[in-house]
Order: structure tokens, then C-alpha cells, then sequence
């Protein structure tokens, strides 16, 4: 199983937003709902901010969102804060009955 | 509140083993499936194996099918990971994680601390 696609690196001013996009195959994004962000700034374990390609867990503020077409999903930060200066991953179910990671995005925070 | 904790890990050599282990607190956990995610020095994450709320359906990623070996004891809230013939691209941190439900499919919700695993002669 290959891991998706991100890019290794966004960056935005505060207040701005940006978004990540992660690309997968027919095998996992193409064939489920069954897509997870994770953040995780430096030093720290991963939270999940974002489950089935757009639920927010309770207490993840409403300016993370995710959305996905066809083999890509994309998590979306608007209102950009310094706080949110971390790596982010995306993640899959397959076809497999397994989890594949992207490579993670490295968001820096101007 | 939901807590998951590692062993401690350690030093092995290359083809060596060692045996991982995750004691969970906090919720029911026989109700719930568990995975082992683990993230090499610097690198990003990887999804290693998972393990079904009742003990199956078992699955691994294809870097360690034939060397690790996932299992649980719900009678006790314990997860294992038994790792053989150990490489050096082995050397990570593993996180003991649940989903949120009886089965893989659900979404990796809570991670542990990590244990570090080093193998090296």
C-alpha cells in the first residue's frame, strides 16, 4: 500500500487561509468516506481534527474543514493562527482493511 | 478519561525481538479496535497492524506481515505487539491508538505517549 500524496510543505500569513490536499488511488480515498486528519506540532502525539472526510471531534474549532472529491481530500484552515503551526497528516482506509498516511504537510505560520 | 500507555521499548539488535505492549484505561475496551502507528526518526507516520474489538479480524501493512504479530487480552485491557527478525528501518516511535468503534474502519481517535524502539548492533 503506497501513501498518499501531500505536499511536504504550505505556509500562510494569520488570518489567511490554506489548504492541504491529499491524493490517494482507488484503493482508499476513491473507495471510502474513510478519510482522517491528524495534527501534530512539534515534540507533541497526533490529535485528530478531522474523521470521515469533514467531522470535527468535539472541541476542534470550526475553522479546521475537510472536504473530498474523487481520489482527493483536502483539509482546509481558515482564520490562520500561530498555534496552528504543526505537521499535518491525512490518512485512509483501504481495500485492504488496513490505514495508509500521507507523508505529511509541514504548515508554517508567517 | 480515555488513556493508552506503552511499555517501554528499547534497544535491539538487528534480528532480535521484542514485545510491545498497551495497557488501556478509561473506556470499555473490549468494544473497541486498536492499531499500532509508528513514526521513524524525523519521518512521517506509518499504520503498522490492527486488531478488531473482539480480538479479529487482524491486519498488518505489508513492511511487517510475516515478522509482527498483533494480538489483545480484553480481559486484562492489554494490546501486544510481538516484533521478530527486527530491521533497522524498524527504529521508530510505536503508538498504541484506538478507533472509534469495534472494527478497523472507524477513525483513529486516541493515540498513547509512544514507545521508542531502536535496533542496532
Amino acid at each position: 500500500q503506497s501513501a498518499l500524496t501531500q505536499p511536504p510543505s504550505v505556509s500562510g500569513s494569520p488570518g489567511q487561509s490554506v489548504t492541504i490536499a491529499c491524493t490517494g488511488t482507488s484503493t482508499d480515498v476513491g473507495s471510502y468516506d474513510r478519510v482522517s486528519w491528524y495534527q501534530q506540532p512539534p515534540g507533541t502525539v497526533p490529535k485528530l481534527i478531522i474523521s470521515e472526510v469533514n467531522h470535527r471531534p468535539s472541541g476542534v474549532p470550526d475553522r479546521f474543514s475537510g472536504s473530498k472529491s474523487g481520489y482527493t481530500a483536502s483539509l482546509t484552515i481558515s482564520g490562520l493562527q500561530a498555534e496552528d503551526e504543526a505537521d499535518y497528516y491525512c490518512s485512509s482506509y483501504t481495500t485492504s482493511s488496513s490505514w495508509v498516511f500521507g507523508g505529511g504537510t509541514k504548515l508554517t505560520v508567517l | 478519561e480515555v488513556q493508552l500507555l506503552e511499555s517501554a521499548g528499547g534497544l535491539v539488535q538487528p534480528g532480535g525481538s521484542l514485545r510491545l505492549s498497551c495497557a488501556a484505561s478509561g473506556f470499555s475496551f473490549h468494544l473497541y479496535a486498536m492499531s499500532w502507528v509508528r513514526q521513524a526518526p524525523g519521518k512521517g507516520l506509518e499504520w503498522v497492524s490492527g486488531i478488531g474489538a473482539t480480538g479479529g479480524p487482524k491486519s498488518y501493512a505489508d513492511s511487517v506481515k510475516g515478522r509482527f504479530t498483533i494480538s489483545r487480552d480484553n480481559s486484562d485491557n492489554t494490546m501486544f505487539l510481538q516484533m521478530s527478525s527486527l530491521r533497522a528501518e524498524d527504529t521508530a516511535v510505536y503508538y498504541c491508538v484506538r478507533s472509534a468503534g469495534l472494527l478497523l474502519v472507524f477513525p483513529l481517535d486516541y493515540w498513547g505517549q509512544g514507545a521508542p524502539v531502536t535496533v542496532s548492533s
